[in-house]
């Protein structure tokens, strides 16, 4: 059975600080990892997606894998009050069909 | 608007009666894949389909569920008989043969009393 982990929070930052959410997969066959944004009583938003190890940039956000480590994570630099949401961790498995998702991490920016 | 669309956006229903989801895929993609969110739970896989196929059935409750995605028209999620612990936000979900980029709609909300 597959499991993808994330401490639930809350994450608390300020404004203009970096916040760092994490993830940790149990599958090594896992391929493609994404994160979703889901604000309260809404529908999770893809943000970011990595597929190969390293880092990936798209403007404050940066997806980091590592799949030695079977660990994902996603930094937002800069963070703003309307970065405060539930980040979602989901893997997909190559010759599979769904998205298996982490329960998310709720992230609260301080002003 | 070219996202995923979903229908009601919130439905009541008496213990004991039917529920109907409905949902029209973004423009362009033909797989669809229905999950649940449990209140406090994780995003949970039900079911996936292609037009008049379903493809993997494995999140599905073995009674009372059922999934279609007829060639005309919307797919449609259907709870026979729904009891309290169905009550939850189903969403549905689509992509382009690119399996693994998911796009979701705004769910419905189900509330059973």
């Amino acid at each position: 059975q597959k499991e993808v982990e994330q401490n639930s929070g809350p994450l608390s930052v300020p404004e203009g600080a970096i916040a760092s959410l994490n993830c940790t997969y149990s599958d090594r066959v896992s391929q493609s990892f994404f994160w979703y944004r889901q604000y309260s009583g809404k529908s999770p938003e893809l943000i970011m997606s990595i597929y190969s190890n390293g880092d990936k940039e798209d403007g404050r956000f940066t997806a980091q894998l590592n799949k030695a480590s079977q660990y994902v994570s996603l930094l937002i630099r800069d963070s703003q009050p309307s970065d405060s949401a539930t980040y979602l961790c989901a893997v997909f498995e190559a010759g599979s069909y769904q998205l298996t998702f982490g329960k998310g991490t709720k992230l609260s920016v301080i002003p | 608007n070219a996202g995923v669309m979903q229908n009601p956006r919130h439905l009541v229903r008496r213990r004991g009666q039917e529920a109907r989801l409905r949902c029209s895929p973004m423009k362009g993609h033909s797989h669809v894949y229905w999950y649940r969110q449990l209140p406090e739970e994780g995003l949970k896989f039900m079911v996936y389909l292609q037009k008049e196929n379903i493809i993997d059935e494995s999140g599905m409750p073995k009674e009372r569920f059922s999934a279609e995605f007829p060639k005309e028209g919307p797919s449609i999620l259907r709870i026979q008989q729904v009891v309290r612990g169905d009550s939850a936000a189903y969403f549905c979900a689509s992509s382009s043969g690119r399996l693994y980029e998911q796009y979701f709609g705004p769910g419905t909300r189900l509330t059973v009393t």
